[in-house]
């Protein structure tokens, strides 16, 4: 079985701060995928970044990063230069790598990031 | 990145009556596709995966004969909430996923269903 884990409820950092958003993970699958994804108010998953487990280097993708550390079971989202848009629900991700088919993946509860001037 | 598209976006219907949401992929073939439900202010549950061309496994706790899921084609899967009630209103959103995909998930836009 897989969890996520999401400690911080609620998040706030001022434009233009860097800020990490938390996610620990338990897993007994030998090779496995973490994602983070943005929830807007108006619905839609945004992916952001993905980490393999056996990546490795730390995934990033423009002002995304994640700070994987496999030995403490976590991969925290770290945000740069926050912009208003940034404000929504984020939450962190996982599912299995197997034979190639697609697994479904697991979800934590959330992350609300308020982005303030 | 691919796209999938979830119609419709929003729905209102009467307590007894069934709906049904089509989910999409526009420019792959999706031999998987999965739908969530979320309530407010929770995360993502995933209700059932659906594999083209077979019957859809349905998680622990999800009635199977309330929510129809049909994946005839490698394009198109379609989620039939049947004699809704009103606690079935929620934000149900599906993703697709081809074989030999690892690295992301391709959601649709979701679908905001209200039972009154």
């Amino acid at each position: 079985a897989q969890k996520i884990t999401q400690t911080q409820p609620g998040m706030f950092v001022q434009e233009k701060e860097a800020v990490t958003l938390d996610c620990t993970y338990d897993t007994s699958d030998p090779s496995y995928g973490l994602f983070w994804y943005k929830q807007p108010s108006s619905g839609e998953m945004i992916f952001l970044i993905y980490q393999g487990s056996y990546d490795q280097q730390n995934a990033t993708e423009g002002r995304y990063s994640l700070n994987f550390q496999k030995a403490r079971k976590s991969a925290n989202l770290v945000i740069s230069a926050s912009q208003l848009g940034d404000s929504a629900m984020y939450f962190c991700a996982m599912r299995a790598l197997g034979d190639g088919t697609a697994s479904k993946l697991t979800f934590g509860t959330g992350t609300r990031l308020q982005v303030t001037l | 990145g691919a796209v999938v598209s979830q119609h419709p976006s929003w729905v209102i219907c009467k307590s007894g009556t069934s709906v049904k949401i089509e989910c999409r992929s526009l420019d792959f073939q999706a031999t998987t596709m999965f739908w969530y439900r979320q309530f407010p202010k929770q995360s993502l549950m995933l209700m059932a995966t659906s594999n083209e061309g077979s019957k859809a496994t349905y998680e622990q706790g999800v009635e199977k004969d309330k929510f129809l899921i049909n994946h005839a084609s490698l394009t198109l899967s379609t989620l039939t909430v049947t004699s809704a009630h009103p606690e079935d209103s929620s934000f149900y959103i599906c993703s697709a996923a081809w074989v030999g995909t690892n690295t992301e998930a391709f959601f649709g836009q979701g679908t905001r269903l209200t039972v009154v």
